[in-house]
């Protein structure tokens, strides 16, 4: 199965500062077929990203993503309070659909 | 609007088994797969299996392959996750999902705990 690792596992950022998350696959993802999603405490995750560089409905563009192959990259250009939560990456280019450990992202 | 409905919290002992439940509305059931996923303390998100809503085929994760049965009753929009010999490993929220590629709904979760 493709493995999934997230990195860092914690950023200690301020409102307003840029959020870098980076997610590499153990084996490449063809068609992009990587998506973002934010938790927050209590929550279900929410979809960001997929496809690698499309953002979902509703998600503001302060929320970008890029990679291809192995490589993957979660940007938030300026946090928001409210952007203050954990980020998954997941690959659904093939069975099984594997999930990253997640980045916290923390004032 | 998309929405996802899950029954709610179960507590089991080792060797039961556990039904979850997950209402759809606001689409065309027939036409998104659902998957179930699974959140156990401290784990990573962890993908158990999908059916397609619309034929009913299925696909499991080799890890949980015989332990668990999905299904789904079209005319009530329902998917079904049941999951069986269940022991602590398996104490987690179970979260259903709608999603043909990606993942793009999810229901609020069932907190499956698992105890003697």
């Amino acid at each position: 199965e493709i493995v999934l690792t997230q990195s860092p596992g914690t950023l200690s950022l301020s409102p307003g500062e840029r959020a870098t998350l980076s997610c590499r696959t153990s084996q490449s993802v063809s068609s992009s077929y990587l998506a973002w999603y934010q938790q927050k405490p209590g929550q279900a995750p929410r979809l960001l990203i997929y496809d690698a560089s499309s953002r979902a409905t509703g998600i503001p563009d302060r929320f970008s993503g890029s990679g291809s192959g192995t490589d993957f990259t979660l940007t938030i250009s300026r946090l928001e309070p409210e952007d203050f939560a954990v980020y998954f990456c997941q690959q659904y280019d093939e069975s099984p659909r594997t999930f990253g450990q997640g980045t916290k992202v923390e004032i | 609007q998309v929405q996802l409905v899950q029954s709610g919290a179960e507590v089991k002992k080792p060797g039961a088994s556990v039904k979850v439940s997950c209402k759809a509305s606001g689409y065309t059931f027939s036409t998104y797969a659902i998957h179930w996923v699974r959140q156990a303390p401290g784990q990573r998100l962890e993908w158990m299996a999908w059916i397609n809503a619309g034929n009913g085929n299925t696909k499991y994760s080799q890890k949980f392959q015989g332990r668990v049965t999905i299904t789904r009753d079209t005319s009530a929009t329902t998917a079904y996750m049941e999951l069986n010999s269940l022991r602590s490993e398996d104490t987690a929220v179970y979260y259903c999902t709608r999603g043909n590629l990606p993942i793009d709904y999810w229901g609020q979760g069932t907190l499956v705990t698992v105890s003697s």
